[in-house]
């Protein structure tokens, strides 16, 4: 059971470059979750989903795209990275019953 | 606007020497409190969830207490290994368990 599992974890991006970070999680959970951290501020919605198929934004979703194609999985990208867009990017996941949100270890954006 | 205070920013502590994190919160409505505690190059790792004001609980050296304007972290007899950044965020009703977080207290516990 590796629960929330985020890929790549580390990754330099030159401006303009496109990338997608992978999610996925193996606990069945409906909602999922995009945020992002840095440094001196708390954790940050980029985009959610509430079930396969469906997303919607959160509080800072510009420059952003997410598909929920299958329920495990969860996709972020970035079409053309901007260096405002350097930070650490945390996936979580959570089942419809329970409150508690599983996070992933977060993947390290870099953009140059 | 809603938003999550956490303070202080860090803290310092010597091993054996109790204290008190607090998380400020105004919120539309509550459905819940969380605690995560997360090491460095770490994601969050869920502590505890409160739901009301008055409830309490407990998990080792920590405990968390629940007001309807804040919560309070207690760390007692604080080791080491307790070292981390606790964070706080609350979740509102009929918010799709979206999560609101506070900056964060950094904690350093030294021998």
């Amino acid at each position: 059971n590796a629960g929330v599992t985020q890929t790549p974890k580390f990754r330099v991006l030159k401006t303009g470059q496109s990338m997608t970070l992978l999610c996925a999680q193996d606990m069945n959970h409906e909602y999922m979750y995009w945020y992002r951290q840095d440094p001196g501020m708390g954790l940050r919605l980029i985009h959610y989903s509430v079930g396969e198929g469906t997303t919607a934004k959160g509080e800072v979703p510009d420059g952003y795209n997410v598909s929920r194609l299958k329920k495990q999985n969860f996709l972020l990208g970035l079409e053309s990275a901007a260096p405002s867009q350097t930070s650490v990017y945390f996936c979580a996941s959570r089942d419809r019953q329970n409150t508690e949100a599983f996070f992933g270890q977060g993947t390290r954006l870099t953009v140059v | 606007e809603d938003q999550v205070t956490q303070s202080p920013e860090a803290l310092r502590l010597q091993e054996g020497e109790s204290s008190s994190l607090n998380c400020s919160y105004t919120v539309s409505g509550l459905r819940g409190l969380f605690w995560y505690r997360q090491d460095p190059g770490k994601g969050p790792e869920f502590l505890f969830t409160l739901y009301s004001a008055g409830e309490e609980k407990e998990k080792e050296r920590l405990k968390a207490t629940l007001t309807k304007k804040e919560s309070f972290l207690h760390i007692t007899a604080p080791k080491p290994e307790d070292s981390a950044t606790y964070l706080c965020a609350v979740q509102e009703t009929d918010s799709w368990g979206k999560l609101q977080f506070g900056a964060g207290t950094q904690v350093v516990v030294t021998p």
